[in-house]
């Protein structure tokens, strides 16, 4: 499968603890976007790597949550300190270099249930 | 800023109809818009990109149109089936974007035999 891997698929955590998500990329993809996604709502853009670099963050993300993508393959999404309003899916997606003209391909999401 | 907005109810449609599915946005003007499926507890999946400069685009039985002066595109599902059935996002974006997508919150689509 060369597709967007997502691990885990799912995640309960206790509020307060800390958690990682990982992603692979499909791998000629130098683009990797995180997104979040609550019911009833489309994908909410979180950050964003070329390669290694993060070139843009979310306004509306916190300082808990941190993302990294080192030597610009897989990337983690980590965040600290959980809340109950962190629930939701969490979905990372890869393109090919370009502008609204490129196609994102996303994985199947990590669920995050903080209780 | 920039708002998308799309049905938010959802189109309960019958086997063989044609489903239309609108997206409306304001406060920008995107040069491309792309609609996705996505399917109850997985990602979006790419189905139409179509450019400001075209009118209308097809793949096998959907149909996108984009209205720049209506600031408006509608997604048809003709022949529709119960495999059809799932939410469809719709994303415009700018030239100059980088890809970052800007997704409406979807329409969901239930067609029944």
């Amino acid at each position: 499968d060369t597709g967007v891997s997502q691990n885990p698929r799912h995640k309960i955590t206790k509020r307060g603890q800390n958690v990682t998500f990982r992603c692979d990329p499909i791998s000629e993809h130098n683009r990797l976007y995180w997104y979040r996604q609550t019911l009833g709502q489309g994908p909410e853009f979180l950050t964003y790597f070329q390669n290694e670099a993060q070139l843009e963050k979310s306004r509306l993300l916190s300082d808990r949550f941190s993302a990294e993508r080192p030597k610009g393959s897989f990337s983690t999404l980590e965040i600290q300190r959980t809340e109950q309003g962190d629930s939701a899916m969490y979905l990372c997606a890869s393109s090919l270099e370009g502008r609204g003209n490129t196609e994102a391909f996303f994985g199947q999401g990590t669920r995050l249930t903080v209780v | 800023s920039q708002k998308i907005e799309q049905n938010s109810e959802a189109l309960n449609i019958q086997e063989g109809k044609t489903a239309t599915l609108t997206c409306n946005y304001t406060n920008y003007s995107p040069a491309y818009l792309q609609w996705y499926r996505q399917d109850p507890g997985r990602g979006p999946v790419f189905l139409l990109l179509i450019r400001e400069n075209e009118k209308e685009k097809r793949k096998e039985r959907l149909k996108v149109t984009f209205d720049t002066t209506l600031k408006q595109s509608l997604f048809h599902i003709t022949a529709s089936q119960p495999a059809d059935s799932a939410t469809y996002l719709c994303a415009p974006l700018r030239a100059d974007s980088w890809g970052k997508l800007q997704f409406g919150a979807g329409t969901q689509v239930v067609v029944t035999p």
